[in-house]
């Protein structure tokens, strides 16, 4: 699977959009990009995916690159309930695991 | 409500005790995972099932052992074998394999401490 870079940790203001980048450069054209997040000592939930076309759904937006050697998870008015990792996944579709890394903690301040 | 369920979320055994960890689904989902996390870390795959009465070592096997005999039930053993036992366990399921995308619902996951 291809190599995903995501920033240790970031900020954000209650109410406002929060915009979590990853790099994966090495991405292959049957690879898919898989958001989760995991709230301390919980199992990780499952935020979104997408393949070329930027998605949307009741949690979040996923903003994919043309190039598709990167993306964004947005987050359009975070709460504090927000405050977790956040992962991303670039995966096969036919792999049989997710391949987590450190991911980004999120925290959202008030 | 459907979902995955792990038990017992906190659990604690002596060294040189086996120790078994439940998981049960009722998502009619196919495949069921077994992870590990270490604090501060991702996860790592131990065990896999796509099917009933078959499972494949992922990425971390040695020292765990597990069994398939139901649709909705992947029981991890933890091992005497197991050098460092004590971690976060997270089980996870998904439909079968051949849909062209699909996520992996997690449970809350049990949380083991060997002394």
């Amino acid at each position: 699977d291809a190599k995903t870079t995501q920033p240790t940790s970031m900020d954000c203001a209650e109410g406002r959009a929060a915009n979590l980048p990853c790099n994966h450069s090495t991405i292959s054209g049957n690879e898919y990009v898989y958001w989760y997040r995991q709230i301390h000592s919980q199992g990780p939930q499952y935020i979104i995916h997408g393949l070329k076309n930027n998605e949307t759904n009741e949690m979040a937006s996923l903003i994919i690159t043309e190039d598709r050697k990167s993306s964004t998870l947005i987050l359009p008015h975070a709460t504090l309930r927000d405050t977790a990792v956040y992962y991303c996944i670039v995966r096969v579709w036919a792999r049989q695991n997710f391949v987590f890394g450190p991911g980004t903690r999120l925290s959202v301040l008030p | 409500d459907g979902g995955i369920t792990q038990s017992p979320k906190y659990l604690f055994r002596k060294e040189g005790q086996n120790v078994t960890l439940s998981c049960e689904q009722n998502l009619n989902h196919d495949a069921m995972y077994w992870y590990r996390q270490d604090p501060g870390q991702g996860l790592r795959l131990i065990y896999y099932s796509q099917i009933v009465n078959d499972f494949q070592k992922g990425d971390i096997a040695e020292g765990y052992s597990v069994s398939r005999e139901k649709k909705e039930s992947f029981p991890l053993t933890v091992t005497s074998a197991q050098k460092n036992p004590t971690a976060f366990y997270l089980c996870a399921s998904s439909p079968a394999q051949g849909q062209q995308s699909y996520e992996q619902y997690f449970g809350p996951g049990t949380r083991l401490t060997v002394t």
